[in-house]
C-alpha cells in the first residue's frame, strides 16, 4: 500500500531562520511527488511536482529535493507569510489518486 | 484564484437534512475529484470523475452520492448524515489522471 509520512508534525521558526520538512514515502512505482501549501480555512495550493530522483524545484524561498524514498522542501530565509501548512502527496504510476501525508504546519514568527 | 469554484463555502445541517456540495472548474480540465479533510487526518479522496463517468468510489458511504452532470460541474449531494461527516469538502480538477491536480478553497460541513 502507497504510504507518505511527513516530519515534523509543526515547526516554529524564526523570522530569516533556514530549515527543511520531509516527506518520506513508500509507493509502486513513483508517476509523481507533489508539494502543496494550504492556508487555515482553505484549500491546498499547487508548489511543485518532481518526477525522478535526483530532480530539484525553486519557488521564491522555497526548493523541493527528491530521492528515491523521500523528498525534502528547504526553506530558505522565512518570512511570516510562509506560515502555512505543507502538504506532501505521492500519485503510483497508473493510479487515478494521490496520496497524502498530514502535513507539515509551519509557523514563521517576526 | 485557483479556477475550480466551490459553493457553498459553509454549511451546517442537521442528521435528517439533505443538502448539497457544488463545484465548478473553469479550467477545462477532463476529470474532477472530491476529497475529504477531517482533523488530524491525511486528504482522502472519496469519487474520481473522468468525462463525466465514474471511476472510483473509495468505500464511501450511501449517504455521500455525486453526480457530474458535464465535465466543468460536480455535486456531492448529502443525505442523513452523522456528526462524524463534519469535515473539509474539497473538490478538485486536472487534465487527464497524469496531470497536476488543482483544488478549489472547499467547503466546511458541520452536522449537528
Amino acid at each position: 500500500e502507497d504510504q507518505v509520512t511527513q516530519s515534523p508534525e509543526a515547526l516554529r521558526l524564526q523570522e530569516g531562520e533556514s530549515s527543511s520538512l520531509n516527506c518520506s514515502y513508500t509507493v509502486s512505482g513513483l508517476r509523481g511527488l507533489f508539494w502543496y501549501r494550504q492556508d487555515p480555512g482553505k484549500g491546498p495550493e499547487f508548489l511543485f511536482t518532481l518526477y525522478s530522483a535526483g530532480e530539484e524545484k525553486e519557488k521564491e524561498r522555497l526548493k523541493a529535493t527528491l530521492t528515491k524514498k523521500e523528498s525534502f522542501l528547504h526553506i530558505t530565509a522565512p518570512k511570516p507569510e510562509d506560515s502555512a501548512t505543507y502538504l506532501c502527496a505521492v500519485q503510483a504510476a497508473g493510479a487515478q489518486k494521490l496520496v497524502f501525508g498530514q502535513g507539515t504546519r509551519l509557523t514563521i514568527n517576526p | 484564484e485557483t479556477g475550480v469554484t466551490q459553493t457553498p463555502r459553509h454549511l451546517v445541517m442537521g442528521m435528517t437534512n439533505k443538502k448539497s456540495l457544488k463545484c465548478e472548474q473553469h479550467l477545462g480540465h477532463n476529470a474532477m475529484y472530491w476529497y475529504k479533510q477531517s482533523a488530524k487526518k491525511p486528504l482522502e479522496l472519496m469519487f474520481v470523475y473522468s468525462l463525466e463517468e465514474r471511476v472510483e468510489n473509495n468505500s464511501v458511504p450511501s449517504r455521500f452520492s455525486p453526480e457530474c452532470p458535464n465535465s466543468s460541474h460536480l455535486f456531492l449531494h448529502l443525505h442523513t448524515l452523522q456528526p462524524e461527516d463534519s469535515a473539509l469538502y474539497l473538490c478538485a480538477s486536472s487534465q487527464d489522471f497524469a496531470d497536476t491536480i488543482y483544488f478549489g478553497e472547499g467547503s466546511w460541513l458541520t452536522v449537528v
